[in-house]
């Protein structure tokens, strides 16, 4: 079974700054959370990932809460290219298999 | 770096049949984990390699298997096909050290009638 629990659907109006929110609150102290995101019919593509500090790249902010029981990932000025699905994963390192909830469908709204 | 590969990318067969998809990762990175999406299950770790050898295995039936050859590239091979193995195989790629990002394939979508 999946460690983390994410709402469904989300919309955003394009320009906007989406945040996706990700409960994970039996996270072990060593795993980390990961972001993913998945364009129909294509393979999911990284985004970012953390331990248990804000993590920011090109495409994405990651903020994880003080007891790492949840996470939001921002996109800052969401675009219509950035309808997906997005996955919240945790992940000890490579010899954890990775499993993928259900994930959060967003639309972005033009 | 060419990201991680896969072939074919779609490939219609019939029930009974057997099937071969393949795996070419980047370059580099030695381990390849292969995962089965369907709509009402959705994304389902099936395997994973690294260096020639199995390392980690999800539930699926014996008639799911998948090697790895020396230069990190891996096949799966789904014997005596059914319906319901109708679905997108992704096929993704990470390196050696501990903590290794996975990079995912476009993956291979199989129909079988």
């Amino acid at each position: 079974d999946a460690k983390t629990t994410q709402p469904p659907s989300m919309d955003c109006a394009e320009g906007r700054a989406a945040n996706l929110p990700c409960n994970h609150s039996t996270i072990s102290g060593n795993e980390y959370v990961y972001w993913y995101r998945q364009i129909h019919s294509q393979g999911p593509q990284y985004i970012i990932h953390g331990l248990k500090n804000n993590e920011t790249n090109e495409m994405a902010s990651l903020i994880i809460t003080e007891d790492r029981k949840s996470s939001t990932l921002i996109l800052p000025h969401a675009t219509l290219r950035d309808t997906a699905v997005y996955y919240c994963i945790v992940r000890a390192n490579r010899d954890d298999k990775i499993i993928f909830g259900k994930g959060t469908r967003l639309h972005i709204l033009p | 770096k060419a990201g991680v590969t896969q072939t074919p990318r779609y490939l219609i067969k019939t029930r009974g049949q057997q099937v071969t998809l393949s795996c070419s990762p980047i370059s580099g990175h030695r381990s390849v984990s292969w995962y089965q999406q369907t709509p009402g299950q959705g994304l389902q770790f099936l395997f994973e390699y690294f260096s020639e050898t199995q390392r980690n295995k999800g539930n699926f039936p014996g008639r799911f298997s998948g090697r790895q050859f020396s230069n990190s590239r891996s096949e799966m091979n789904v014997s005596t096909l059914e319906l319901g193995d109708s679905a997108l195989y992704l096929c993704a790629s990470s390196g050696d050290s501990l903590q290794e990002t996975q990079y995912f394939g476009p993956g291979t979508r199989l129909l079988v009638l």
